[in-house]
């Protein structure tokens, strides 16, 4: 089975800091790298599918980059509302499952 | 507008079953592939189940595996997740999720499973 690590676990930032999520995999996945967005008592939001591309409606400051085993998610100019746990999430192959990462709670410093 | 409704949820005896339903609407329900994936209290995001869009095909995780069974009904636009042998770690919120190329692009709000003497 392929598994997904996610650093750090926690983050603490401020409103207009750039932060970065690092993802890494246990094997390659190529680009078949999600990333969620999830708000307290909310269901996951897609934010980026395949590595790099960023789902309809995102605001332009979230990107997402890598290929292999190792990807980013960054997130250019912290805003008020970005303030949530986020999670990787392979889908390279769906007999295996589609795994998450542990998640990333990005904390308001 | 495309909406998932999970319902079923609720509390169970440790051993026991539940069936979950999620009704899809907003759109063509047979064309997509689709995802149980369930939060524990506190927790983070953990797979369960996927299905492919004819029901022809379903994957689990090892967690679950020989005790829940994940089917759907494209003429009604539901999918459904049958639990049995219920244990204390299947306690969760559970979502369905509308899958596109990989990714979940839509969810349910969840239904929350808690299992409990």
């Amino acid at each position: 089975d392929i598994q997904m690590t996610q650093s750090p676990s926690s983050l603490s930032a401020s409103v207009g800091d750039g932060v970065t999520i690092t993802c890494r995999a246990s094997q390659s996945i190529s680009s078949y790298l999600n990333w969620y967005q999830q708000k307290p008592g909310k269901a996951p939001k897609l934010l980026i599918y395949a590595a790099s591309s960023l789902q309809s409606g995102v605001p332009s400051r979230f990107s997402g980059s890598g290929s292999g085993t190792d990807f980013t998610l960054t997130i250019s100019s912290l805003q008020p509302e970005d303030f949530a746990t986020y999670y990787c999430q392979q889908s390279y192959t769906t007999a295996s499952g589609y795994t998450f990462g542990q998640g990333t709670k990005l904390e308001i410093k | 507008e495309v909406q998932l409704v999970e319902s079923g949820g609720g509390l169970v005896q440790p051993g026991g079953s539940l069936r979950l339903s999620c009704a899809a609407s907003g759109f063509t329900f047979n064309t997509h592939e689709m995802n149980w994936v369930r939060q524990a209290p506190g927790k983070g995001l953990e797979w369960v189940s996927y299905i492919t869009s004819s029901g022809s095909t379903r994957y689990y995780a090892d967690s679950v595996k020989g005790r829940f069974t994940m089917s759907r009904d494209n003429a009604k636009n539901s999918l459904y997740l049958q639990m049995n042998s219920l244990r204390a770690e299947d306690t969760a919120l559970y979502y369905c999720a509308r899958v596109w190329l990989g990714f979940s692009d839509f969810w349910g709000q969840g239904t929350l499973v808690i299992v409990s003497s």
